[in-house]
């Protein structure tokens, strides 16, 4: 089954440090989604690509935060620099567009925890 | 509000049934959500209802909706331990490409023997 996978799993790193999460979607998800999940809560959407155009940013905090879906493939979400709050778990998401009955049903990878010290 | 809400935290025991509980917010949101999410784990989708809909069976799931009340659950039979997790709802708002969805704050649900 197909999946949507993330990496790393995993990254500490220090305050004002840089830091990359990458996420490939389901092949031919035209829809790419970018979520923070803080601890105790649900997933809120960052940032929301259709194809490699950004369709929603509006709660991204582009003081440090940057996305990118060069190829409409997959995709780069970064945060330079990062700071002690943006300790959270973060998703990625893909949907399908093609007009069938599961057209937006959004399916998650396992997601990147990042914790900054 | 914009808030989808949900309670904490519920507790059954093995083979009971569990009811998990949610209200969400905006009355023209076409489809409604289950996700699981295992520790350490992205959401799994479960189930979802379309907004036309009273009632979605799904092997031991149970989807209803009360659209005058804003208010929908999720029953699962024949709890077993490998249900333990936080189940979320979410509401699909917008439509086509510009739709999104907004997330409650989870529900963990713990199933002791």
């Amino acid at each position: 089954e197909a999946e949507v996978a993330q990496s790393p799993r995993y990254k500490i790193t220090e305050k004002s440090q840089a830091v990359a999460f990458w996420c490939d979607p389901i092949s031919g998800h035209a829809t790419l989604y970018w979520y923070r999940q803080i601890l105790g809560q649900g997933p809120e959407l960052l940032v929301q690509f259709q194809d490699e155009s950004v369709v929603d940013d509006s709660q991204l905090p582009k003081d440090r935060f940057s996305a990118e879906r060069l190829k409409g493939v997959d995709s780069t979400l970064k945060i330079q620099p990062a700071e002690l709050g943006d300790s959270a778990m973060y998703l990625c998401a893909s949907s399908s567009v093609g007009g069938g009955r599961r057209d937006y049903e959004q399916y998650f990878g396992p997601g990147t925890r990042l914790t900054v010290t | 509000g914009e808030d989808v809400e949900q309670s904490l935290f519920l507790s059954v025991r093995e083979g009971d049934s569990s009811v998990i509980n949610c209200t969400y917010t905006d009355s023209s949101s076409t489809y409604l959500y289950w996700y699981k999410q295992e520790p350490g784990a992205g959401l799994q989708l479960l189930t979802y209802i379309f907004s036309n809909m009273d009632m979605k069976q799904d092997q031991r799931l149970t989807v209803l909706l009360n659209k005058k009340d804003k208010h929908l659950s999720l029953r699962i039979a024949d709890t077993q331990t490998g249900d333990s997790a936080i189940y979320f709802c979410a509401e699909r708002r917008g439509t086509g490409t510009a739709s999104k969805l907004t997330f409650g704050t989870g529900t963990r649900l713990q199933v002791t023997l």
